[in-house]
């Protein structure tokens, strides 16, 4: 089975602190993707990615960056929490393609920014 | 713009029962539907994915339908146990390629024992 690992189920951070939330994937995906869930917004696509060294903004990609420099790692970066970052942070990948290919996520990581 | 929702937004029975999730999506150009389910406090768990050449798939007590040209998906769970017991979403996969996957607000399920 495809493991989409993030490295933190919880996270708590202060005001104004650079966070750094980690992404791998086992399965050599293309596709890479980085969403927030909130009550009544459902998810929201911050980045994406489509290759190493590849990044593509996402439907509210401001105060957020990301690095991929590995096929398998995908980090989103918080430059300067606020508290309007505080959300559910999910992970995805999936193939190249644009047929059968099925989108597989992370376990999320809650950030709570203080 | 792709637009995906999901009726009803919640949904409780009883333990036994037979029920259907309902997705509609507003443009038909699309390569596939995804149905996930997700637990509290958790990432989203693929459970069947439809492409747009077919009809249905099914999987173990899930069966999930498409009809492109209505733009509607539904998801049928036979015999519901409490561990069905979650959230589910669908999404899809619009036809320009580059385009993200849309995904509908989800619809929280609760079988009662």
């Amino acid at each position: 089975d495809v493991k989409v690992t993030q490295s933190s189920r919880y996270l708590v951070k202060r005001t104004g602190e650079k966070v750094f939330l980690e992404c791998v994937q086992d399965m050599d995906h293309e596709n890479m993707f980085w969403y927030r869930q909130d009550p009544g917004l459902g998810l929201r696509l911050i980045y994406f990615s489509y290759d190493v060294k590849m990044k593509e903004k996402g439907d509210i990609p401001e105060g957020y960056s990301v690095s991929r420099e590995k096929k398998e790692r995908f980090s989103l970066i918080l430059e300067s929490a606020s508290t309007n970052q505080t959300s559910m942070y999910l992970c995805a990948s999936t193939p190249l393609g644009i047929g059968n290919e099925k989108l597989f996520f992370g376990s999320g990581t809650q950030l709570s920014v203080l | 713009k792709q637009e995906v929702t999901q009726i009803p937004a919640a949904l409780s029975v009883p333990e036994g029962e037979n029920l259907v999730l309902n997705c509609s999506f507003t443009d038909s150009a699309i390569y596939n539907l995804q149905w996930f389910r997700q637990d509290p406090g958790k990432g989203l768990t693929s459970l069947l994915l439809i492409q747009s050449s077919q009809r249905e798939q099914t999987s173990g007590r899930l069966n999930a339908s498409l009809d492109k040209s209505s733009g509607r998906s539904t998801l049928y769970i036979a015999a519901s146990q409490p561990g069905d017991s979650a959230t589910y979403l669908c999404a899809v996969r619009p036809g320009n390629y580059g385009q993200n996957f849309v995904f509908g607000p989800g619809t929280r399920l609760s079988v009662l024992p």
